[in-house]
């Protein structure tokens, strides 16, 4: 079963920091770009940074550059979301989702955002 | 950035009667490769989201033929043939031709 499980939300203070993973299963993670989504409470879908099947190119919605990184661990199948000197405005759940994938030496964009996972919550606040 | 736009953002319906959900982007979704990149989702309450149409019109492994997209350039519908209980949620278009992906704000789909 094709499945990505998100761990290491939680309770943050303003300034704080804090890391996400995303474990993937059931298909070559070495292969697909991921991305980081989020939503915050009451909220629509936002797009937050990516990162390609390599970890070589990664790029981060703008209210999010300087302060999070991307990286990923492909003989871990794992992806990663490092945030720091976090705020308010950046609780939300914080979803893994599978990105474009590469096919003979091609990115692809037909799997962009066609597996997710349950999401983790991250809530700062004082 | 591009702009998503949906309408309408509320969307009552009977049981059994068809929906419909527009959504417009700010700028062409057509990328140089030809293909147009704007996909729906349905968010079902307290559940993550779901991806139903890629590239416009393709729908995705298990979704019901009751869903289908449609639209070029700018405008894009997704239409809901006959609907039913289990379509409650929120829907979102998507467009990934251009960096970085942006969203609709989302339509509330209800039962009437």
């Amino acid at each position: 079963e094709v499945q990505l499980v998100e761990s290491g939300g939680g309770l943050v203070q303003p300034g704080g920091s804090l890391r996400l993973s995303c474990v993937a299963s059931g298909f070559t993670f070495s292969t697909y770009w991921m991305s980081w989504v989020r939503q915050a409470p009451g909220k629509g879908l936002e797009w937050v940074a990516n990162i390609n099947h390599d970890g070589g190119e990664k790029y981060f919605v703008d209210s999010v550059k300087g302060r999070f990184t991307i990286s990923r661990d492909n003989a871990k199948n794992s992806l990663y979301l490092q945030m720091s000197s976090l705020r308010a405005e950046d609780t939300a759940v914080y979803y893994c989702a599978r990105d474009r994938y590469m096919v003979r030496g091609h990115v692809t964009s037909d799997s962009t955002f066609d597996i997710w996972g349950q999401g983790t919550v991250v809530t700062v606040s004082s | 950035d591009v702009v998503m736009t949906q309408f309408p953002l509320s969307l009552p319906v009977t049981l059994g009667q068809p929906a419909s959900i527009s959504c417009r982007s700010s700028q062409s979704l057509v990328h140089s490769d030809g293909n147009t990149y704007l996909n729906w989702f349905q968010q079902r309450p307290g559940q993550s989201p779901r991806r139903l149409i890629y590239k416009v019109s393709n729908r995705d492994s298990g979704v019901p033929d009751r869903f289908s997209g449609s639209g070029s350039g700018t405008d894009f519908t997704l239409k809901i043939s006959r609907v039913e209980a289990a379509d409650v949620g929120v829907y979102y278009c998507m467009q990934g031709t251009h960096w970085s992906y942006t969203f609709g704000q989302g339509t509330k789909l209800e039962i009437k």
